[in-house]
């Protein structure tokens, strides 16, 4: 499983974009990159998941490089309810993959 | 359609004591899988149950054992207590496959005490 690398900790004020870098220079072709989201005592829930170029749902957009070594989370207009840890995974997801967590980016959002 | 849930929310065990954990799966998904979560790490996976057998497991000690029952629900073992064990333990469950929706779902964790 392809290691990430991302900062741990990233500061933000209301009504800003967040863009969060996670880097994965030993990715394998049949990876993809997932981003999960986890608030204080609960369980990490996903936010969104690509292989290349860009994806975009109501939550976030995730940009892929072609080269795929890195991926960076864009949440936009952030509010004081994204103040959270996330994470940003590696694999092929399939039903029996185990993800493999770091230690993520949390995430402080200011008014 | 109920997520994930796992029972209790909170525990609080002695040292050498035995503990169990319970989770219920997301409605239609036949995997679950288990984590530990110590403050301020990321989960680390510690087995994971398709079919009542455990498939694969991560680096825990034999201590950690589980069960999957056939109606998809799961336990969580730990005997002999330790210090270290203090964590929150968190279940996912999925759906076999090597399909694209395999997404794992996440329970909001049982936060275990041991003193």
């Amino acid at each position: 499983l392809a290691k990430t690398t991302q900062p741990i900790s990233m500061d933000s004020y209301e009504g800003q974009e967040v863009n969060i870098t996670c880097s994965h220079n030993n990715i394998a072709t049949n990876d993809y990159i997932t981003w999960y989201q986890q608030f204080p005592s609960q369980g990490p829930r996903f936010i969104i998941q690509g292989y290349k170029t860009k994806v975009t749902n109501e939550v976030a957009s995730l940009f892929i490089p072609a080269d795929r070594k890195s991926s960076t989370l864009s949440l936009p207009r952030v509010s004081l309810s994204d103040t959270a840890v996330y994470y940003c995974l590696v694999g092929d997801f399939t039903g029996f993959q185990k993800l493999v967590f770091g230690t993520g980016t949390r995430l402080l959002v200011s008014p | 359609d109920a997520g994930v849930t796992q029972s209790p929310t909170h525990l609080i065990k002695t040292r050498g004591q035995q503990v169990t954990l319970r989770c219920s799966p997301k409605s239609g998904h036949d995997t679950v899988s288990w984590y530990q979560q110590a403050l301020g790490q990321g989960p680390q996976f510690i087995f994971q149950y398709y079919e009542e057998e455990e498939r694969q497991r991560g680096n825990f000690p034999d201590r950690f054992s589980g069960h999957q029952f056939p109606n998809y629900s799961s336990e969580l073992n730990v005997n002999a207590l330790l210090l270290g064990d203090s964590a929150l333990y968190l279940c996912a469950s999925s759906l076999a496959g090597t399909g694209r929706d395999t997404e794992a779902f996440f329970g909001q964790g049982t936060r275990l005490t041991v003193v």
